[in-house]
């Protein structure tokens, strides 16, 4: 069974303090890997899909990286518009759906 | 374009009570899916749909049926509901199969309680 762990559940940053998400998984055959933002009252944001240990992917102050047991998701120099929950899912060889993590709520300071 | 269009926001439940959970686009999207997601938790597929008059199974469908008589509507349809279905519910459309979500378009969601 495919599993995914996200740590924090929760971090509240500085605006400008850079800091790391992790996602953790252990999945048959990884098909691809994704993180999400999620907005309170919202459906989730598509932000990046990851395929292969040593992949990386940019979006503005956001950065995802992936080994082949976990995924970080970097944030540089914040800004209170990032605060959001970010979902990491998982799409292993068998399975029809993802499955996702818990979470981390992130919370940006001015 | 509205987008993908939710009814009700908010609804109160008792046990065994039923109820729809409207969902309509207008995007002329063929693929709509039916999402829950429990508190602090990511998102599980109930159902989906790849057109008009084709639905299957996700991975939670049990307490649920749904139907797609049109492109633009999937409502999702709760009999007997019970305290567990207690949820917030997402409907999406996409113009194609993504599993990853990457082009969903989501509706605001519906939050509903049963007590």
């Amino acid at each position: 069974e495919d599993q995914v762990t996200q740590s924090p559940e929760a971090l509240r940053l500085q605006e400008g303090e850079s800091s790391s998400l992790n996602c953790s998984y252990t999945v048959s055959g990884l098909r691809g890997l994704f993180w999400y933002r999620q907005d309170p009252g919202k459906g989730p944001e598509f932000l990046f899909t990851l395929y292969s240990a040593g992949e990386e992917k940019e979006k503005e102050r956001l950065k995802a990286t992936l080994t082949k047991k976990e995924s970080f998701l970097h944030i540089t120099a914040p800004k209170p518009e990032d605060s959001a929950t970010y979902l990491c899912a998982v799409l292993s060889g068998s399975a029809r759906q993802l499955t996702f993590g818990s979470g981390t709520q992130l919370t940006v300071l001015p | 374009n509205a987008g993908v269009t939710q009814t009700p926001k908010f609804r109160i439940l008792k046990i065994g009570q039923s109820m729809t959970l409207q969902c309509t686009q207008d995007m002329n999207h063929n693929y709509m899916y039916w999402y829950r997601q429990d508190p602090g938790m990511g998102l599980k597929l109930i159902y989906y749909s790849v057109g008009a008059g084709i639905t299957d199974k996700g991975e939670v469908p049990n307490g649920y049926n749904v139907s797609r008589s049109t492109t633009e509507d999937f409502p999702l349809r709760l009999e007997l509901a019970a305290p567990s279905q207690t949820s917030v519910y997402f409907c999406a459309s996409s113009p194609r199969d993504r599993k990853d979500l990457a082009e969903a378009f989501f509706g605001q969601g519906t939050r509903l309680t049963v007590v």
